[in-house]
């Protein structure tokens, strides 16, 4: 079964700082990968998914990620962060290429952004 | 306004007290599914379903039932609660549940329950 590793429980950087969000997967034949960010009081929010092709994907809010095959990778990064980025962002990888869909989700990053 | 909708946002009860957490979604999608989001787990699959009168157990069933007679809606029953549910509960919903497709899953804003 897949499982997700997100790295950082918790990320402080200050404004306009870059950020990296680490997140892990375990291989797999198929692997599809998605980063979701959830605004306080509010549910989760496609950030950016990888399904195949150009390995760094291109997100909203500027946010990019990189999905890295060898090393089972798929960091979330944004060069210049804002107060409004405060969010806890998760990492999710889907199961198999047939049968029901399964999102496999990691632990959770609480990103903090300091003035 | 595309959306997934779930009612009530907080709800505190008792041990043993039915409760009913109702998800309704407009996108005509077939798939729908209920997660359970705890610290430090991130988020688990309760139960999902592929379309009306299809549903299947996913990580974390116990102590939980569904229904899908509508495609619309996809209530989460709890039929005894205990404190061990307490949690923030997700709805979502895609186009198609086959993994092949990769439909993008929307979700609710969430139910905080507790259970006393």
């Amino acid at each position: 079964a897949q499982s997700v590793t997100q790295l950082d429980s918790q990320v402080p950087v200050f404004e306009e700082a870059p950020v990296e969000l680490r997140c892990n997967y375990s291989s797999s034949v198929s692997v599809y990968l998605f980063w979701y960010v959830q605004y306080p009081n509010q549910g989760l929010q496609l950030l950016l998914k990888y399904l195949s092709g150009s390995t760094l994907v291109k997100g909203i809010n500027g946010f990019e990620a990189e999905f890295n095959k060898s090393q089972t990778s798929f960091h979330l990064r944004k060069p210049s962060v804002h107060i409004s980025d405060t969010a806890e962002y998760f990492c999710a990888v889907s199961e198999g290429s047939w049968g029901a869909q399964k999102l496999v989700f990691g632990q959770g990053t609480r990103l903090t952004i300091n003035p | 306004e595309a959306q997934v909708t779930q009612n009530p946002r907080y709800l505190i009860t008792v041990t043993g007290k039915k409760l009913t957490v109702t998800c309704s979604q407009n996108m005509n999608h077939e798939y729908m599914s209920w997660y359970r989001q705890d610290p430090g787990l991130g988020l688990r699959q309760i139960y999902y379903s592929m379309n009306v009168e299809v549903t299947d157990k996913g990580d974390v069933p116990e102590g939980y039932k569904v229904s899908r007679k509508e495609k619309r809606n996809f209530p989460l029953i709890l039929e005894s609660p205990s404190p061990n549910q307490t949690s923030l509960y997700f709805c979502a919903s895609s186009l198609s549940g086959l993994a092949g497709a990769i439909d993008t899953q929307y979700f609710g804003p969430g139910t905080r329950l507790t259970v006393l």
